[in-house]
């Protein structure tokens, strides 16, 4: 079926470290939409990406959308003790727009 | 304040005994759907609902029921829980369902023993 693998499943850094995390789906996707849960939470909306190539910035945090819309990425400069959590990638199969299938999460821990 | 409600949060139940985990919201969103949640498994969609009276499967939906009667409810329903079914689950809420991002409930962590 349809899948949304996302690399790594666990990373460690020290504060100040960038962080990134990748999301490939094994089919062309409509848009995406990225959360993130923090420990004992649920998850929170960040941003979703909808045309072919895109890019968007929150602050520290980059999204981007790959040319084909079947992949994504999310890059952290600089990271903060306040952005431990798990960060999920979202995609909407362009011909199940119902859907929302979620990747596997990447789980950020921060040393200070 | 706009939030999307589970209850109860926290259930411990034994097998065969039937539950329903409630989900309501007061945004007056379209769409709504449940999630489950596992180690290593990320959220994986169990039904969704595109309106009143529009239900669909999503990826596990395999022991559990739905319903939507009304534009805020969406009851997820066990009518024989098995402890295969011990999960993390969400409900989450959206206005449309295709562009918007989901607005998550705050979970009900459920074990069947």
């Amino acid at each position: 079926g349809q899948q949304v693998m996302q690399i790594p499943q666990y990373q460690h850094v020290q504060e100040g470290e960038d962080f990134t995390t990748y999301c490939n789906s094994s089919t062309t996707l409509s848009n995406i939409q990225w959360y993130k849960q923090r420990p004992g939470g649920h998850p929170v909306f960040l941003i979703q990406l909808v045309k072919s190539g895109e890019v968007k910035k929150q602050k520290r945090l980059t999204f981007q959308f790959g040319e084909a819309k079947k992949n994504s990425s999310l890059h952290i400069t600089a990271t903060q003790t306040t952005d431990v959590g798990t960060y999920f990638c979202a995609g909407r199969p362009l011909t199940q727009g119902g859907k929302l299938i979620f990747g596997q999460g990447t789980e950020l821990s921060v040393k200070p | 304040e706009a939030q999307v409600t589970q209850n109860p949060r926290y259930l411990i139940t034994v097998t065969g005994k039937k539950l329903t985990v409630t989900c309501s919201q007061n945004m007056n969103h379209e769409y709504m759907s449940w999630y489950r949640q596992d180690p290593g498994l990320g959220l994986r969609q169990i039904y969704y609902s595109m309106n009143v009276e529009v239900t669909d499967k999503g990826d596990v939906p395999e022991g559990y029921k739905v319903s939507r009667k009304e534009k805020r409810n969406f009851p997820l329903i066990l009518e024989s829980p098995s402890p295969n079914q011990t999960s993390l689950y969400f409900c989450a809420s959206s206005l449309r369902g295709q562009g918007d991002g989901y607005t998550f409930g705050s979970g009900t962590r459920l074990t069947v023993v």
